[in-house]
């Protein structure tokens, strides 16, 4: 079974259509993260949610927007997509804020064009 | 502000050899942990080794383990007997209480046959 699944792995569309990436965790786990990796594989944090409520919101423009259903789901929905967009995309969660590695879904693979 | 920085971008080594990674990083906080992940070209981040801030003792599992220098801000990755497996990126990581986790620019390994 996976871990932390997320849906789809690839993802091709044009500029200024609007997209969602879901995940979903079944290892229980409370706190649940989006990660962007750009071309450079420099990867950096966007969001984090604890039992469903926003704890971290890094700089990310508002066309990004996080929706955590439950605990187990997090969804990246994204508006008006620019080249710019253009990464891969990882959920991952962890057993809680505290001191404790991430674990990792495979990653979304975006392509704006 | 958490920094992590790996002087490292490539790296290669011979198969059955010896490899050491470089990791140093920056914070405040007293309590936390540090990680090294490992991403081959599924891209999927699969975590390799941790070591909590509070343990004298170096991590070790297999053929992988660390050398935590606390006061310096070190730790670095030792992979002995390295394996045509272990080509991938590395990232070094950072976690501290109640935030996010930081990740390095990552070293990209390369094992010769």
């Amino acid at each position: 079974d996976t871990a932390v699944s997320q849906t789809p792995k690839y993802l091709v569309t044009q500029m200024g259509n609007d997209k969602s990436i879901k995940c979903e965790q079944n290892l229980g786990h409370d706190t649940m993260y989006w990660y962007k990796q750009d071309s450079k594989k420099f990867l950096k944090i966007m969001f984090s949610y604890n039992n469903k409520e926003l704890i971290i919101n890094e700089t990310v423009p508002n066309r990004f927007s996080p929706k955590s259903p439950d605990k187990a789901h997090l969804n990246l929905h994204i508006n008006s997509l620019e080249l710019g967009d253009s990464a891969v995309y990882f959920c991952a969660s962890s057993p809680s804020e505290v001191n404790t590695e991430a674990f990792f879904g495979q990653g979304t693979r975006l392509t704006v064009v | 502000a958490q920094t992590v920085t790996q002087s490292q971008p490539e790296m290669s080594v011979q198969e059955a050899e010896t490899v050491t990674l470089s990791c140093t990083y920056d914070t405040s906080e007293s309590d936390y942990y540090l990680f090294w992940y490992k991403q081959p070209p599924s891209r999927q981040m699969i975590l390799v080794i941790r070591q909590e801030a509070y343990k004298q003792q170096n991590a070790t599992e297999n053929r992988f383990s660390v050398n935590f220098q606390k006061a310096a801000k070190s730790f670095s990755l030792k992979i002995s007997d390295s394996q045509l497996g272990d080509a991938a990126m590395y990232f070094c990581a950072l976690k501290t209480s109640y935030d996010k986790v930081i990740f390095g620019p990552g070293t990209s390994l390369s094992v010769i046959p």
